[in-house]
């Protein structure tokens, strides 16, 4: 059974700390995501990783960083969180030809 | 780069028929994936297309036309439960199989 595993359902962080959310895939799959979603905004790219060590930007890297250093887990880090970046965060992990996605991941900044 | 369109609500009557669009841009295909997802959880996988034509699935079916840029996901029986939003996904072989997604359609079904 496919499992991605993300490390919390619901978060709340104060603006300015340090965010991790920590992504685990069960499946040996090379690439993983990091995704957020809002309302009207559909899902947005924010980094992937092809490989351990190996990362790329999405479409909305900005206020963002991750890390890949094995590769069954994928951590996303905001540096200094900031209100705007409340929203729901997915991780996804992709073999040849399916994409599972973790439970999510609502992360409110106050 | 990459562009995706779908429309962004549809409505459809239970029992009936559904086609959603989805039409793309991509510097170099590698996949297309649908997906389902229930307000407040994460997507569930559909199908998948690579190659055109038509893949069917139960109620589900999944239609790529490579050379236009564009897949349709057609549901049939529509029952209640289908009220969700569907979102297109293309995966882009040309950025190390990054995959981009549409902004979903949302779909409801009326009695």
């Amino acid at each position: 059974d496919v499992k991605v595993t993300q490390s919390s359902r619901y978060l709340v962080k104060r603006t300015g700390e340090k965010v991790f959310l920590e992504c685990v895939q069960d499946m040996d799959h090379e690439n993983m995501f990091w995704y957020r979603q809002d309302p009207g905004l559909g899902l947005r790219l924010i980094y992937f990783s092809y490989d351990v060590k190996m990362k790329e930007k999405g479409d909305i890297p900005e206020g963002y960083s991750v890390s890949r250093e094995k590769k069954e887990r994928f951590s996303l880090i905001l540096e200094s969180a900031s209100t705007n970046q409340t929203s729901m965060y997915l991780c996804a992990s992709t073999g040849e030809s399916l994409a599972f996605f973790g439970q999510g991941t609502r992360l409110t900044v106050v | 780069g990459q562009n995706i369109d779908q429309p962004t609500e549809m409505t459809a009557t239970e029992g009936a028929i559904v086609q959603i669009n989805c039409t793309y841009q991509t510097s170099g295909f590698n996949g297309l994936f649908w997906y389902q997802q229930h307000a407040g959880e994460a997507p569930t996988f559909l199908s998948y297309n690579v190659l055109d034509g038509l893949e069917e699935k139960g109620r589900f079916s999944s239609f790529l036309s490579r050379s236009k840029g564009y897949s349709y996901l057609l549901l049939k029986e529509l029952q209640m439960k289908d009220s969700a939003s569907y979102l297109c996904a293309v995966r882009d072989r040309s950025s190390a199989s990054k995959i981009i997604f549409g902004s979903g359609t949302r779909l409801s079904i009326r009695p």
